[in-house]
């Protein structure tokens, strides 16, 4: 398997400007979630799905952030409209079990920077 | 709730030596994992090694062991023989029963030759 995917791996934006960012699963990993991780908050979870259902999207910082899983193999986060503070690296994970015995399964990141 | 104290921002350790990271928790729930992920210079996110709350003994993997002292609540990783591969960020997470994870800022590690 080639572990989880997404793209793009680097986004320069400007300020204002809609951005989407893209992850596929592993394939049989029922559950994904989307990270953010920032010098200033670390690493932090803003939503994880179940199954391509969101279960917990309490860690979305405002409305301007959306995530979609609309099956198995893809999950979206967009950012509509994005602001320089969303400058972070955005990380996807996926994994077996919600208990994550054998660790989460990190893509590698995509590099946000909103200008 | 839940929480996560890695005191160390950096640490340095010669290539072949031994080093611990430490990792102060603190949770309410009293069943719980607790993690270590690597993050090399590149930015993946690369797991390591998991201890459950009710294991009796300290995981280990490979060079990789952790040092569960319940009591204390405290969750040590000790890297055996380092390589200068290893140097990387480490962070440590834990999962409660809410099954949402939360991670430390994370120890900078620096192997020297």
């Amino acid at each position: 398997d080639a572990g989880v995917i997404q793209s793009p791996r680097h986004e320069v934006t400007e300020m204002g400007q809609e951005v989407t960012l893209r992850c596929k699963p592993i394939s049989g990993h029922d559950y994904l979630f989307w990270y953010r991780q920032t010098m200033m908050r670390g690493l932090e979870l803003l939503i994880y799905f179940n199954n391509n259902v969101p279960i917990d999207d309490s860690g979305m910082p405002e409305d301007r952030f959306s995530a979609k899983m609309p099956n198995a193999s893809f999950s979206t986060l967009k950012i509509q409209p994005s602001e320089p503070r969303d400058s972070a690296v955005y990380f996807c994970a996926s994994s077996f079990t919600r208990q994550g015995l054998d660790g989460y399964t990190f893509g590698s990141g995509t590099r946000l920077t909103v200008v | 709730a839940q929480k996560i104290t890695q005191t160390q921002p950096g640490m340095f350790v010669q290539e072949k030596e031994a080093v611990t990271l430490d990792c102060t928790y603190d949770t309410s729930d009293p069943s719980y994992g607790l993690f270590w992920y690597k993050q090399p210079s590149s930015g993946e996110m690369i797991f390591l090694i998991y201890q459950g709350s009710y294991d009796q003994q300290n995981a280990t993997e490979g060079r990789y062991s952790l040092n569960f002292q319940k009591a204390r609540k405290s969750a040590n990783l000790v890297i055996s023989a380092s390589q200068l591969g290893d140097s990387a960020m480490y962070f440590c997470a834990i999962e409660g029963g809410s099954y949402i994870p939360t991670f430390g800022r994370g120890t900078s590690l620096i192997v020297h030759p």
